[in-house]
C-alpha cells in the first residue's frame, strides 16, 4: 500500500525565495496534518484538514506560511518568503475519520534549508 | 498549559534486557495516548494506542501501561534487540481531538 507520500524530501533555496512543499495522503484518509520538526521545539503541528477544509491553523507561525488543500489526494504547505529560521523537517501526516483513537500516517519528510 | 515529559533524552541498554520509556502529562486529561518510533530520517511510525479505561495493552515485545491517576504511560520494550534502536514519542490526546500533541521524544539506544 502507498503511504502518505511527500516532495521534494530536500530542499535547499536561499532566504527571501518561495518555497513550496507537496503531500499526497493515503487514499480514503479524512484528515491530513502538516507538522514541523526542529531539534529545538520537536514536533509541532502547524494546520490541519478535514475533509479538504482546514479546521485549525492556530500553529501556522506567521503569514509567510499558507496551506491548501484542492482536493483529497493533494495538500501544499508554501513559504513566501523564505527565513533560515524556517530551516526544519516538514511532515505531512493523514489518518481516517475518528476521535483520538485513530492513528496518523507519517510520510517521510521535507529536509528544508534556507540558507 | 499543556505539558508533555518524556524522561532523560536518551536512553542506553544492553540488548536482551527491558527498556521502560517514561511519559508525564500535566493539565490533560487525555481520553487515549499513542506512542510513536521514529527512525533517523523517517516519519514517526504508530506503535500502540491505549485509552483512559485501560490499564495495559500489549502488542508483542511491546508493553503500554496507562495510569490517569499519576497521569503517566509506561512504554516496555523486553528482550529488546539493537534494531529497537530509534526515538519514541508519546501522545496523549483528549477524546475529542483530532491533532496530536507529541512529547520531546526519548532515543533509545539497544547495545549489542
Amino acid at each position: 500500500d502507498a503511504g502518505v507520500i511527500q516532495s521534494p524530501r530536500h530542499e535547499v533555496t536561499e532566504m527571501g525565495q518561495e518555497v513550496t512543499l507537496r503531500c499526497k495522503p493515503i487514499s480514503g484518509h479524512d484528515y491530513l496534518f502538516w507538522y514541523r520538526q526542529t531539534m529545538m521545539r520537536g514536533l509541532e503541528l502547524l494546520i490541519y484538514f478535514n475533509n479538504n477544509v482546514p479546521i485549525d491553523d492556530s500553529g501556522m507561525p506567521e503569514d509567510r506560511f499558507s496551506a491548501k488543500m484542492p482536493n483529497a489526494s493533494f495538500s501544499t504547505l508554501k513559504i513566501q518568503p523564505s527565513e533560515p529560521r524556517d530551516s526544519a523537517v516538514y511532515f505531512c501526516a493523514s489518518s481516517l475519520e475518528g476521535e483520538g483513537n485513530q492513528p496518523q500516517h507519517f510520510g517521510d519528510g521535507t529536509r528544508l534549508s534556507i540558507l | 498549559s499543556q505539558k508533555i515529559e518524556q524522561n532523560s533524552e536518551a536512553l542506553n541498554i544492553q540488548e536482551g534486557k527491558t527498556a521502560t520509556l517514561t511519559c508525564n502529562y500535566t493539565n490533560y486529561s487525555p481520553a487515549y495516548l499513542q506512542w510513536y518510533r521514529q527512525d533517523p530520517g523517517r516519519g514517526p511510525v504508530f506503535l500502540l494506542l491505549i485509552r483512559e479505561n485501560e490499564k495495559e495493552k500489549r502488542k508483542e515485545r511491546l508493553k503500554v501501561t496507562f495510569d490517569t491517576t499519576l497521569k503517566q504511560s509506561l512504554f516496555h520494550i523486553t528482550a529488546s534487540q539493537p534494531a529497537d534502536s530509534a526515538t519514541y514519542l508519546c501522545a496523549p490526546v483528549s477524546g475529542s481531538a483530532r491533532q496530536l500533541t507529541f512529547g520531546s521524544g526519548t532515543q533509545l539506544t539497544v547495545l549489542p
